[in-house]
């Protein structure tokens, strides 16, 4: 039981390329979520899902789009990367049958944009 | 929307004694949850304890609790006994108790550093 990972940990971007950040988990977790964490921030919310198929805006969705095309997995997509992009972006999931409410968080990826 | 504040962006305590972390929050809701999760040098967020609003009982996990003021919308975070371990940062976070999506609203964190 892997709980949720994320692909890659660290990437460099010019600006202007686009990448896809992977987030999987292993819970069969209807919940997914995207957050980037910048200095002296907390984390602030991207865009989520529900389920799979279903994807929603968050708190901070501009420059982001994102894809739930099967349940276990959550893309993040940068179509042209900004240096105001660089961050390190958390993904996370949650089952909230039984009133747990608890989200598990993957280890993180660092990407940073010159 | 809601809001979360941590006064204190660093604190510093020594091996074997109390800490308290602050945190206040602004809502409207009546139902909801409350959170503070850690974050080590590694990087891991990692959910320390949990809290539900409609539940007067301050929760607690061995050496953490919590100071629940509903009607002050403060949720305070007691750490006992402190450990060279629990060098992190720490971040309070909410959660409106509502089917659709259950976000989290975090605070921006404190950085507290336990001495040897």
């Amino acid at each position: 039981n892997a709980g949720v990972t994320q692909t890659p940990k660290f990437r460099v971007l010019k600006t202007g390329q686009s990448m896809t950040l992977l987030c999987a988990q292993d819970m069969n977790h209807e919940y997914m979520y995207w957050y980037r964490q910048d200095p002296g921030m907390g984390l602030r919310l991207i865009h989520y899902s529900v389920g799979e198929g279903t994807t929603a805006k968050g708190e901070v969705p501009d420059g982001y789009n994102v894809s739930r095309l099967k349940k276990q997995n959550f893309l993040l997509g940068l179509e042209s990367a900004a240096p105001s992009q660089t961050s390190v972006y958390f993904c996370a999931s949650s089952e909230t049958q039984g009133g747990i409410y608890e989200q598990y968080f993957g280890p993180g990826t660092r990407l940073t944009v010159t | 929307a809601q809001t979360v504040t941590q006064s204190q962006p660093e604190m510093s305590v020594q091996e074997a004694e109390t800490v308290t972390l602050s945190c206040t929050y602004d809502t409207s809701e009546n139902n909801y949850y409350l959170f503070w999760y850690k974050q080590p040098p590694s990087r891991q967020m990692i959910l320390v304890i949990r809290q539900e609003a409609y539940k007067q009982q301050n929760a607690t996990e061995n050496r953490f609790s919590v100071n629940f003021q509903k009607a002050a919308k403060s949720f305070s975070l007691k750490i006992s006994d402190s450990q060279l371990g629990d060098t992190a940062m720490y971040f309070c976070a909410f959660m409106k108790r509502r089917g659709g999506s259950e976000k989290l609203v975090f605070g921006k964190g404190t950085k507290l550093t336990v001495n040897p």
